[in-house]
């Protein structure tokens, strides 16, 4: 079965400008979660969709949005980009919404903001 | 305040050797859920094991052994015979009965596993 896919893998942004991140979950998987990754720390939790609804939201700015599609693909959102927005950005899928489950990721995208 | 810390930045050792992976966690929820993480350079996380709070059975799976104490809230990692290909940077992290979901990380342990 395949796992998380994530598109696109790299990409280049300049101050100001907005960028989509794309996530699909794995087969069978209705949630989807984001993680933001800085270089040298954990992944830092940006949000939770389960059954095309906001679940969570971790403490980003509104500049970040993200939305889930009924198909349970997701998309990540960031507008007027920052250079401290560069980050390796992460997807998760799980079966629920439940603490309990196992959330597994994707590749990531790695974002560079210039 | 829920928060994983893993105090070990960076671990190196020769091929063979055994090492173990700090983690500790804080919680004030008796229902929770711990959870290892690989990352290769590639970027991708890679599930290793869950553990749930009322479950404190240690768990081997091949060369990798995971000790869970509550008295300590420890959640400590072990490899055996550590090879070159264990290197990666590990993470613990924490989900909790009354979170929205989303794992709480420590900061990780680079291992560095040298032939």
């Amino acid at each position: 079965d395949a796992g998380v896919t994530q598109s696109p893998t790299h990409l280049i942004k300049t101050r100001g400008q907005h960028v989509t991140l794309r996530c699909s979950p794995i087969s069978g998987h209705k949630s989807v979660s984001w993680y933001q990754q800085v270089l040298g720390q954990g992944p830092q939790f940006i949000f939770q969709y389960y059954e095309k609804e906001e679940r969570g939201r971790g403490n980003f700015p509104d500049r970040f949005s993200a939305r889930q599609f009924p198909n349970y693909s997701s998309e990540l959102n960031v507008n007027a980009l920052l250079l401290g927005d560069s980050a390796l950005y992460l997807c998760a899928s799980s079966p629920s919404r439940y603490p309990r489950e196992t959330q597994y990721f994707g590749p990531g995208t790695r974002l560079l903001v210039l | 305040a829920q928060k994983v810390t893993q105090a070990q930045t960076e671990i190196s050792v020769v091929e063979k050797e055994d090492v173990t992976l700090d983690c500790v966690y804080e919680t004030r929820d008796t229902t929770y859920y711990l959870f290892w993480y690989k990352q290769p350079p590639s970027g991708e996380l890679v599930f290793l094991i869950r553990r749930n709070s009322f479950d404190e059975q240690n768990e081997i799976s091949g060369r990798y052994s995971w000790n869970f104490q509550k008295s300590t809230s420890s959640f400590n990692f072990t490899i055996t015979a550590s090879q070159v290909v264990d290197s990666a940077v590990y993470f613990c992290a924490l989900n909790y009965g009354g979170s929205q979901g989303n794992l709480i990380f420590g900061k990780g342990t680079k291992l560095s596993v040298k032939p």
